[in-house]
């Protein structure tokens, strides 16, 4: 049972333009969620994250959209740059795990 | 950059053989966690603990057992390695824990290969 999906396993952007990174849950009692980036042979690291009483939280180029009724949340990086390549993974707390998703591929292309 | 040390970070083993992963933070954080990498999946937990000897189950917990018997240090267990338990592990640590912020800070990963 994933209670946290990315549906779409690869994404390709062109340099400067936006890219757009979904995620969906299940689970209504999670109270927070984020995005997580990872490069080949490294571990991920943290990137941003949002608490389920906001709808969004910007760092930057990146901001993070949460649709509670849809139990969707979103992922926007603008302007795409090169170095954003990588696989972005989301993840939901609650209780004292946090769960993940399959993760998105992102390829920023020149 | 946390202070998380995973060994090995390769290793290649056979079908039955006892594996342990160990996992050295000196950051004094609380929560320790282990997570395994395979394609499709993502990132599962396998199991975590909230302080020295207090642990708990993950999603896939099954074939894995842990062990904390000091802050700094997070074991993982395969007690008979199987093909199926070939994958990337990663170890996380947290101050205030998933359940808090849920933050993590990740290791470098151990690539294990189970023949």
């Amino acid at each position: 049972d994933q209670q946290v999906k990315q549906n779409s396993p690869s994404l390709s952007v062109q340099e400067g333009r936006i890219s757009i990174l979904n995620c969906d849950y299940t689970n209504s009692m999670f109270d927070y969620f984020l995005w997580y980036k990872k490069y080949p042979a490294e571990g991920p690291t943290f990137l941003i994250s949002i608490s389920s009483i906001k709808d969004k939280n910007e760092d930057g180029r990146f901001t993070v959209f949460l649709n509670k009724s849809a139990k969707h949340l979103s992922l926007h990086i603008v302007p795409s740059q090169p170095g954003d390549s990588a696989v972005y993974f989301c993840a939901a707390s609650g209780t004292d795990k946090l769960i993940f998703g399959t993760g998105t591929r992102l390829q920023v292309f020149p | 950059d946390a202070g998380i040390t995973q060994s090995p970070r390769h290793k290649v083993t056979e079908t039955g053989t006892p594996v342990t992963l160990r996992c050295h933070q000196t950051e004094n954080h609380r929560y320790m966690y282990w997570y395994r990498q395979d394609p499709g999946h993502g990132l599962r937990l396998i199991h975590y603990s909230y302080g020295v000897k207090d642990t708990d189950k993950g999603e896939v917990s099954d074939g894995y057992s842990v062990s904390r018997s000091k802050t700094e240090d997070f074991l993982l267990t395969l007690e008979s390695a199987t093909s199926s338990q070939t994958s990337v592990y990663f170890c996380a640590i947290s101050d205030r824990g998933a359940h808090a912020t849920g933050e993590l800070f990740f290791g470098e990963g151990s690539r294990l290969t189970v023949l």
